[in-house]
């Protein structure tokens, strides 16, 4: 079974600008959350979702926002990007139902903002 | 802002030690995780023990948690350079178990 897919892995992008990242979850899954992770704050919940609703949401201002499509995969979208939201972005996926409880994470997508 | 503390932040033992590492969190939880990171890389999920669970062993792992203390540990026994890696605590605080919030973390190094 493939993991967690998040694309792209490394970007860089300058202020102002928005961006765009991808999250492929593993088959079956229906939830897909995400996290911030920087050196400062550590990791914090950005947002989850469960079959193309959002059902939580993290303490970050409005330019940052995200979907979910009917086939689970999940995109998230930072709009006026600020040197501090530079960050690994992780991903993670689970049953939403049920299950463990445990998530499963991606390898990240790293956002450097210049 | 993260409701977990962890300590060590840095924690740097012999290969065939033990390694013990420790979180607190805040208010009351339905479950507490454990989950390792490679520079950089993504979370793996170690462990999960139950607020009602005091104790759980996975492979060379031990869990404890004491909720009247809103603290847990995580043991590694007879360490490996392999384990080398960040640790992180995540709790449930909000109820959604897909919610976590993260404790800040142990480095762990494990010297060979």
């Amino acid at each position: 079974k493939a993991g967690v897919t998040q694309t792209p892995r490394y970007l860089i992008k300058t202020r102002g600008q928005q961006v765009t990242l991808s999250c492929s979850p593993i088959s079956g899954h229906r939830s897909v959350s995400w996290y911030q992770q920087t050196p400062g704050q550590g990791l914090q919940f950005l947002f989850e979702y469960f079959s193309e609703t959002q059902r939580n949401k993290g303490n970050f201002p409005g330019r940052f926002s995200g979907r979910q499509f009917s086939n689970s995969r999940s995109e998230m979208n930072v709009s006026t990007l600020e040197l501090g939201d530079s960050a690994l972005y992780l991903c993670a996926s689970s049953q939403g139902q049920g299950g463990t409880g445990e998530l499963f994470f991606g390898e990240g997508s790293r956002l450097t903002v210049l | 802002s993260q409701q977990g503390e962890e300590d060590p932040q840095a924690l740097s033992i012999q290969e065939g030690e033990n390694a013990t590492m420790n979180c607190s969190y805040k208010t009351s939880i339905n479950n507490l995780q454990w989950y390792r990171q490679n520079s950089g890389r993504g979370l793996v999920h170690l462990i999960l023990i139950r607020s009602n669970e005091r104790e759980k062993h996975s492979g060379r792992l031990r869990v404890t948690l004491d909720t009247s203390k809103k603290s847990s540990s995580l043991l590694i026994t007879a360490s490996r350079a392999a384990d080398t890696a960040s640790y992180f605590c995540a709790t449930d605080l909000t109820g959604s178990a897909r919610q976590l919030t993260f404790g800040s973390g142990t480095q762990l190094t494990v010297l060979p």
